[in-house]
């Protein structure tokens, strides 16, 4: 199947301080990618869908301005979470279609970044 | 509004059989996703239905039946490696998916 890559796996930072998370499609040209976040013992929570080329839609309630996504190119997208604070602590999860492969149009997650701020 | 109900948590015994229920209420249907998630991991592809009936592969099998808005996911000769949460995501009229909380499922030998 299609592979997707995140990097950082993890990362630690101080509040404040601004961090990027990278989504790579690896083997496979994706045009729309998905971040999500996952508290513990919940389910996924979609914070936007990212566009290439175009400005990424964002679900209700997540701040555009908190969670930049940029997708530059059509294997990569990034999150940079502005100014991160204790509670944006969490794990982000990026996910991507493949549309030449994926017989059930199903998303290829990437292995997720576990994000700390202290 | 859209809504995805299944169990927080199912316990099994190794080598047994389990059926993880699934309930969905969407604007439009376009399939519905069985995923497995272990813990610290990203979610993993398990099954798709779109039409009624049983999809079988290997020891998982899906089952979907839209007029009920209802599938399950069942697993056989369960492995304590099976020990994960399976998450049921329904696709709306957009192909947006719809993620239910998952199902945290215990195996014990």
């Amino acid at each position: 199947g299609a592979v997707v890559s995140q990097h950082p796996s993890r990362v630690i930072c101080k509040s404040g301080t601004s961090v990027k998370i990278e989504c790579r499609s690896l083997d496979f040209q994706a045009t729309t990618m998905f971040w999500y976040r996952q508290f513990p013992k919940k389910s996924l929570m979609l914070m936007a869908t990212s566009n290439e080329g175009s400005k990424a839609t964002y679900e209700q309630g997540v701040e555009k301005d908190k969670f930049l996504i940029n997708h530059a190119s059509l294997t990569l997208s990034t999150l940079t979470v502005t100014s991160a604070h204790p509670e944006d602590s969490s794990f982000y999860i990026c996910s991507a279609r493949d549309p030449q492969g994926g017989e059930y149009n199903e998303q290829f997650f990437g292995p997720g970044t576990r994000l700390t701020v202290l | 509004g859209q809504n995805i109900d299944q169990p927080t948590e199912m316990t099994a015994t190794e080598g047994a059989i389990v059926q993880i229920n699934c309930t969905y209420q969407t604007s439009g249907f376009n399939g519905l996703f069985w995923y497995q998630q272990h813990a610290g991991e990203a979610p993993t592809f398990l099954s798709y239905n779109v039409l009624d009936g049983l999809e079988e592969k290997g020891r998982f099998s899906s089952f979907l039946s839209r007029s009920k808005g209802y599938s399950y996911l069942l697993l056989k000769e369960l492995q304590m490696k099976d020990s994960a949460s399976y998450l049921c995501a329904a696709s709306d009229s957009n192909y947006q998916l719809i993620w239910g909380a998952g199902t945290k499922l215990i195996i014990k030998p």
